[in-house]
């Protein structure tokens, strides 16, 4: 059974701090995913990175893929108020006969950045 | 973003009953996703479907069932409620995009079983 660990589980910091959350995996992942969640909705996908050591950057947001690609982190620099969230990350596993790959969630990250 | 909607957003039940909940896509995805979460676990896929009448089950599947009959929609449904599957449900459609599947979530539904 492939599982993803997230850490820290919860996160309270001041804005302007840097953080990183972190997703390990014992599983070798196709691509991994970063999502976050605000109270009441679903999911957002902010990024997918696919090759082992990869880094992507979305402003403030730094995400790496690991070199053996089982795990990544994500990295926030400066945090603001409005980056308070919960955030998860998901593996594509096994590809399934049918086309697709099942996706195994992270038990995710609950940020808070106070003001 | 995709437009998926899920009915009901809210739903209070008592153990033993039958139930459904309902997701609706716009955008012609192909698979579609049942998820559940809990505090400590993250999001567990339930079951998923690769086309109409083709499904397929997922990691906590005991207890549940899915129907696809048109594209569009996806049930799931709990022939037997217990408290156990007491949780937040989500619903979700794949956009294949090469290196970048995005899955496009609902709003979820809240469901409470007594």
């Amino acid at each position: 059974t492939q599982l993803l660990e997230q850490s820290p589980q919860f996160l309270s910091i001041q804005e302007g701090e840097n953080l990183t959350v972190y997703c390990n995996s014992s599983s070798v992942f196709s691509s991994l995913q970063w999502y976050r969640q605000e109270p009441g909705e679903g999911p957002v996908l902010l990024v997918t990175v696919v090759t082992g050591g990869e880094v992507k950057k979305l402003k403030r947001l730094t995400f790496q893929f690991g070199d053996a690609r089982k795990d990544s982190s994500l990295h926030i620099t400066a945090a603001q108020p409005g980056d308070t969230g919960l955030y998860l990350c998901a593996g594509a596993g096994g590809w399934a006969t049918s086309g697709t790959y099942k996706y195994i969630f992270g038990t995710g990250t609950r940020l808070k950045v106070l003001a | 973003d995709a437009g998926i909607t899920q009915s009901p957003r809210h739903k209070v039940t008592e153990t033993g009953t039958p139930v459904t909940l309902r997701c609706h896509q716009t955008e012609n995805h192909r698979y579609m996703y049942w998820y559940r979460q809990d505090p400590g676990h993250g999001l567990r896929l339930i079951h998923y479907s690769y086309g109409v009448k083709d499904t397929d089950k997922g990691e906590v599947s005991d207890g549940y069932s899915v129907s696809r009959s048109k594209t569009e929609d996806f049930l799931l449904t709990l022939e037997s409620a217990t408290s156990s599957q007491t949780s937040v449900y989500f619903c979700a459609s794949l956009d294949r995009r090469p290196s970048t599947d995005t899955q496009y979530f609902g709003p979820g539904t809240r469901l409470t079983v007594l």
